[in-house]
């Protein structure tokens, strides 16, 4: 079912470095491609998301690139923090929301 | 203002049994969709409700059944439950206009031994 692939599975980024986790897809009917951060524990939150007809959307210091020729789409984190560490899932929307497998970020002081 | 609230957070049971998650969505959203989220994997979604009607239906078995309630809080039924159904189940809720825009509950951690 899933048809969001997601990389690295698991990512050690250094305090101050930038985190990049990346996802393609195959289904040109997606329209809206949210990313979401999960803590152990918790829900999946919203952290930042964008519609195909754009190529950049920077929140902060989060930022998602979106190669619609490619169909891929990235997430950028700028100055990682150890409170960053999480696991991010990116997703995108048809029908229904399909999720990627998640990537494990750990962010080491 | 509550968020999402799932209940119960953790729950045992044996295969063949059927069990009941229950969710409240945030105060003022009317959809409520729910997923399974398998270990190391993400959220999978299984049907969404509105209106007290299922609206779209993922790739699960029928043994997997929902309602939603006039008050908006919804409850998921597994019946005959099967080892593999050994998952955390999220709601998610958010407004029918606003779609893109859900709002997770802390899930509901069910083990089938």
């Amino acid at each position: 079912q899933q048809q969001v692939k997601q990389s690295p599975q698991s990512l050690i980024v250094q305090k101050g470095g930038i985190s990049i986790i990346n996802c393609a897809y195959e289904n040109t009917a997606f329209d809206y491609f949210p990313w979401y951060q999960q803590f152990p524990g918790k829900g999946p939150a919203l952290l930042i998301a964008i519609r195909p007809d754009v190529s950049e959307k920077k929140e902060g210091r989060f930022t998602i690139s979106f190669n619609k020729s490619a169909k891929q789409f990235s997430l950028h984190i700028m100055d990682s923090q150890p409170g960053d560490s999480a696991t991010y899932f990116c997703a995108a929307r048809g029908d229904d929301m399909r999720f990627g497998a998640g990537t494990r970020l750990t962010v080491k002081p | 203002d509550a968020g999402v609230t799932q209940s119960p957070t953790h729950l045992i049971k044996t295969r063949g049994q059927q069990v009941t998650l229950r969710c409240s969505p945030k105060s003022g959203h009317d959809t409520v969709s729910w997923y399974q989220q398998a270990l190391g994997q993400g959220p999978q979604f299984i049907f969404q409700y509105y209106e007290e009607e299922e609206r779209q239906r993922g790739n699960f078995p029928d043994r997997f059944s929902g309602h939603q309630f006039p008050n908006y809080s919804s409850e998921l039924n597994v019946n005959a439950l099967l080892l593999g159904d050994s998952a955390l189940y999220l709601c998610a809720s958010s407004l029918v206009r606003v779609p893109d825009t859900q709002y997770f509950g802390p899930g509901t951690r069910l083990t089938v031994l």
